[in-house]
């Protein structure tokens, strides 16, 4: 049982927008610590797609957006597109374990 | 450009220890904490534990006694070992650096570079696939 709960899948036809929600307390998510979201393509390492709630790193296209309120977090993607199929996971701190902790992962696909 | 390149045994025996080495490439190695990360077969992240240039650990607490990790800052590397491994054990496991926010704001308090809790992970290795059998 992940800290972080996330949807197990989520799907959308291309060029559609689909939401994956983060849900935590108010040891991690609620403590404002930030939210960092990550795209793990099949047979690859994640890579960084959101940090602190809303920023996208050089390189992430716009289509990629994230949001924070109160124990929850979303990461929007727009227009989507087929190579956006993959695993999204969220991550956190949380001060009740002193530790990183992620949710457990949802799977998009690009129906 | 940072790399991080990490290499072990693969195959290790029940009860006996995993050893991972992760060696930093391209970036100044007291800037950043290192992770290692953990993902067994069709299953989520997990944090192992992480460590910053000065040896200062954190641990997951569902690890904690099992897991030490090292920091050898004249060759830029980092380790993991993981004693009385079991099944459960078997994973790809990941090294990754942390990063801080150059600007993070919690409440109204804003800092030019983000406490520790904020780090986010920005650079992954490869992984390496750990299989715990006899």
């Amino acid at each position: 049982q992940s800290v972080l709960t996330q949807p197990p899948s989520v799907s959308g036809a291309p060029g559609q927008r689909v939401t994956i929600s983060c849900t935590g307390s108010s040891s991690n998510i609620g403590a404002d610590y930030g939210v960092h979201w990550y795209q793990q393509l099949p047979g690859t390492a994640p890579k960084l797609l959101i940090y602190v709630n809303i920023n996208r790193p050089s390189g992430v296209p716009d289509r990629f957006s994230g949001s924070r309120s109160g124990t929850s977090a979303s990461l929007a993607i727009t227009g989507l597109q087929a190579e956006d199929e993959a695993t999204y996971y969220c991550q956190s701190y949380d001060s009740s374990l002193s530790g990183r902790v992620f949710g457990g992962g949802t799977k998009l696909t690009v129906l | 450009q940072v790399q991080l390149q990490q290499w072990g045994a693969g195959l290790v025996k029940p009860s006996e220890t995993l050893s991972l080495t992760c060696a930093v490439y391209g970036v100044p190695f007291s800037e950043y904490f290192w992770s290692w990360i953990r993902q067994p077969p069709e299953k989520g992240l997990e944090w192992v534990g992480e460590i910053n240039h000065r040896g200062t650990t954190t641990y997951n607490p569902s690890l904690k006694s099992r897991v030490t990790i090292s920091v050898d800052t004249s060759k830029n590397q980092f380790s993991l070992n993981l004693n009385s491994v079991t099944a459960a054990d078997s994973a790809i496991y990941y090294c990754v650096r942390g990063a801080p926010p150059s600007r993070y704001c919690r409440g109204s308090t804003c800092y030019t570079r983000g406490p520790s809790y904020s780090f986010y992970m920005d650079v992954w290795g490869k992984g390496t696939t750990i299989t715990v059998s006899s």
